[in-house]
């Protein structure tokens, strides 16, 4: 089946580690994205990209980073100038277009030891 | 600056009845989309019904309504028979379309939690 793969479902970092996460789509989709969801709080968009080896910041891209090597693959580090790294983090993808959805991963959570 | 606003924190309903989720939302762009999605306890976005702002009729998914007031910028969502399985965080969103027509940016709101009681 078709879908978003998240991984590893639960992650844990130390103190001035960097942390990587890992999403994976065989949807065929151009576009990726990586939201980032704190309690109470909606989803805030951290990057996102259209296109390999191009993506673009979002809302809050500061302590983080992303590479789009692969059509598939939008992996997102965790940096440790991200001083509260501490959510859940959804990665999703969608066809470009004039209008379509976005598909959602289920995520990964990421705490702080 | 584009934001959604969800006003209801929180709000329960009986199996079987009918709940509306308000949804409000501050733009200067004319063509946009509008959105819920679902998250229940699993934490998955699941994309519950969608709304082109060009089109007046408002969209219907089953259960799902929406009443889309453009001028009033409201976009609420009604739920019917509620199910037990429909307890779980509600997102409004929308999204404008770039020059072109490309797509822009999911903006969501806080999202309203819902608790459907037996």
């Amino acid at each position: 089946d078709g879908g978003i793969t998240q991984s590893p479902k639960y992650l844990f970092r130390k103190e001035g580690q960097n942390v990587t996460l890992s999403c994976e789509q065989n949807l065929n989709h151009d576009a990726m994205y990586w939201y980032r969801q704190d309690p109470g709080q909606g989803l805030r968009l951290i990057y996102y990209s259209q296109i390999v080896n191009d993506f673009q910041k979002g809302d809050i891209a500061e302590g983080y980073s992303v590479s789009r090597e692969k059509k598939e693959s939008f992996p997102l580090t965790v940096t440790s100038a991200q001083k509260n790294p501490t959510a859940f983090y959804l990665c999703a993808s969608s066809p470009l277009g004039y209008y379509q959805p976005q598909h959602f991963g289920d995520g990964t959570r990421l705490s702080i030891l | 600056a584009q934001t959604v606003t969800q006003s209801q924190p929180e709000m329960s309903v009986q199996e079987a009845e009918t709940v509306t989720l308000s949804c409000t939302y501050d733009t200067s762009e004319n063509n946009y989309y509008l959105f819920w999605y679902k998250q229940p306890p699993s934490r998955q976005m699941i994309l519950v019904i969608r709304q082109e702002a060009y089109k007046q009729q408002n969209a219907t998914e089953n259960r799902f309504s929406v009443n889309f007031q453009k001028a009033a910028k409201s976009f609420s969502l009604k739920i019917s028979d509620s199910q037990l399985g429909d307890t779980a965080m509600y997102f409004c969103a929308f999204m404008i379309l770039n020059y072109g027509g490309s797509q822009g940016n999911l903006i969501f709101g806080k999202g309203t939690k819902l608790s459907v009681k037996p």
